[in-house]
């Protein structure tokens, strides 16, 4: 069993949708969670990252995390097109700094 | 502007060729690793350096070598490469691999062994 699981979708939603992803994991040390975009033929780039249980807002991003249901979640408001991308959960234990990512979850927002 | 670069982008050789990818960053890290990112699987750390001169496995680390002279640069050494290791593979770059740094990542190198 991996220690992160996303689904892969693909998922596709009109512009100006809500878009909900997220990620479930095993590894009770996780403490630091973190959300990366990764546009075709490029590489990741962090969006969001938040530390233990609770909720970080951003513009129309938005990262939950439940430390108790061991689940980590990311809304994204009045989606737009430049959206479009590969969203990957990742995290970060401190017993050794490790960063484990999900396999990640492709998202179209279509005009 | 701060980045990291890999190269090249893309890559076909044949199986049993050495190869080697290049990676620099320009912003004075200490910490930088490789990735490789299959369909299905997310991204696996193939290796890490702290520091210069010091290197150590990640989750993949068989098939691969690497090492660290520089602090600028970090390069991916296959000695003998196979077709499963047809992959994309990330360099990243952090300040000094603390569990709240953000890690930056190059633009990847798409790598086929036939």
């Amino acid at each position: 069993q991996k220690e992160v699981e996303q689904d892969p979708g693909p998922l596709s939603v009109p512009e100006g949708a809500i878009v909900s992803l997220n990620c479930t994991y095993s590894n009770s040390a996780f403490q630091y969670f973190m959300w990366y975009r990764q546009y075709s033929r490029k590489g990741p780039e962090l969006l969001m990252y938040t530390y233990s249980s609770g909720n970080k807002e951003d513009g129309r991003f938005t990262a939950q995390v439940d430390k108790s249901s061991k689940y980590i979640s990311l809304f994204i408001r009045d989606s737009q097109p430049s959206d479009s991308a590969t969203y990957l959960c990742a995290m970060v234990s401190l017993t050794d700094y490790k960063l484990s990512f999900g396999a990640g979850t492709t998202v179209t927002v279509r005009a | 502007e701060a980045q990291v670069t890999q190269n090249p982008r893309y890559l076909i050789t044949v199986t049993g060729k050495k190869l080697t990818v290049t990676c620099s960053q320009n912003m004075n890290h200490e910490y930088m690793s490789w990735y490789r990112q299959d369909p299905g699987l997310g991204l696996r750390q193939i290796y890490y350096s702290m520091n210069v001169e010091v290197t150590d496995k990640g989750d993949v680390p068989e098939g691969y070598k690497v090492s660290r002279k520089e602090k600028r640069n970090f390069p991916l050494i296959l000695e003998s490469p196979s077709p499963n290791q047809t992959s994309l593979y990330f360099c990243a770059s952090s300040l000094s691999g603390g569990a709240t740094d953000t890690q930056y990542f190059g633009p990847g190198t798409r790598l086929t062994v036939l």
